[in-house]
């Protein structure tokens, strides 16, 4: 079985702290994503990466940054938190094909900005 | 760019009652098309998924969707429920010749009373 593990299930984080979010996949997957799901907006993508150290933009990347400089690890930073960024946050991988893999994804984060 | 509509946000059933849940989709080009289900405390499962040949797809634990194209729709259903099928289900597209970046809905809470 592919495993996304994300390395904290709670977070709990100052306002103004450089806020760190690590994921790992054992499944030597190409693609690479960062979530956040908040209730009644679903999923949204922030980040993603099909490659060691490339990364596109996704629908909301301001206030964060990402990092994958090996395959299985795509790292996701939030410069300076905010409260605004208390949300879940859920990793996911994939193959690269013909895009009809679907994603595997991990357990979440649920960071939590006071 | 891709969108995803899921009109209903949360539904109640009685336990061995039907269930249909909507998805419509928006975009121009061939489309991938997905279930994902989220039980209580859990991560992120695929329920099934849609890339070609037979538009009626079968999943998991007795889940089936129907993709018509002519209506931009890959609705869920059903035909008995149980209590266990409480969870939230989100619909998701992304393009088949295209990155991998999957697109979601908001989802559906449902939630299913013995």
């Amino acid at each position: 079985d592919v495993k996304v593990t994300q390395s904290s299930r709670y977070l709990v984080k100052r306002t103004g702290e450089k806020v760190f979010l690590e994921c790992v996949q054992d499944m030597d997957h190409e693609n690479m994503f960062w979530y956040r799901q908040d209730p009644g907006l679903g999923l949204r993508l922030i980040y993603f990466s099909y490659d060691v150290k490339m990364k596109e933009k996704g629908d909301i990347p301001e206030g964060y940054s990402v990092s994958r400089e090996k395959k299985e690890r795509f790292s996701l930073i939030l410069e300076s938190a905010s409260t605004n960024q208390t949300s879940m946050y859920l990793c996911a991988s994939s193959l690269t094909g013909t895009g009809n893999y679907g994603y595997t994804f991990g357990s979440g984060t649920r960071l939590t900005v006071v | 760019a891709q969108s995803v509509s899921q009109h209903n946000h949360h539904v109640i059933l009685s336990e061995a009652a039907s269930l249909e849940l909507g998805c419509n989709y928006s975009y121009g080009g061939t489309v991938n098309l997905f279930w994902y289900v989220q039980y209580p405390g859990q991560h992120l499962q695929l329920l099934l998924k849609y890339f070609s040949g037979d538009p009626l797809v079968k999943g998991i634990k007795g889940f089936e969707a129907e993709f018509i194209k002519s209506k931009f729709s890959f609705n869920l259903r059903k035909p008995s429920v149980q209590w266990s099928d409480t969870a939230e289900y989100f619909c998701a597209v992304n393009a088949r010749f295209g990155n991998e970046k999957l697109t979601f809905g908001t989802g559906t809470r449902l939630t299913i009373i013995p």
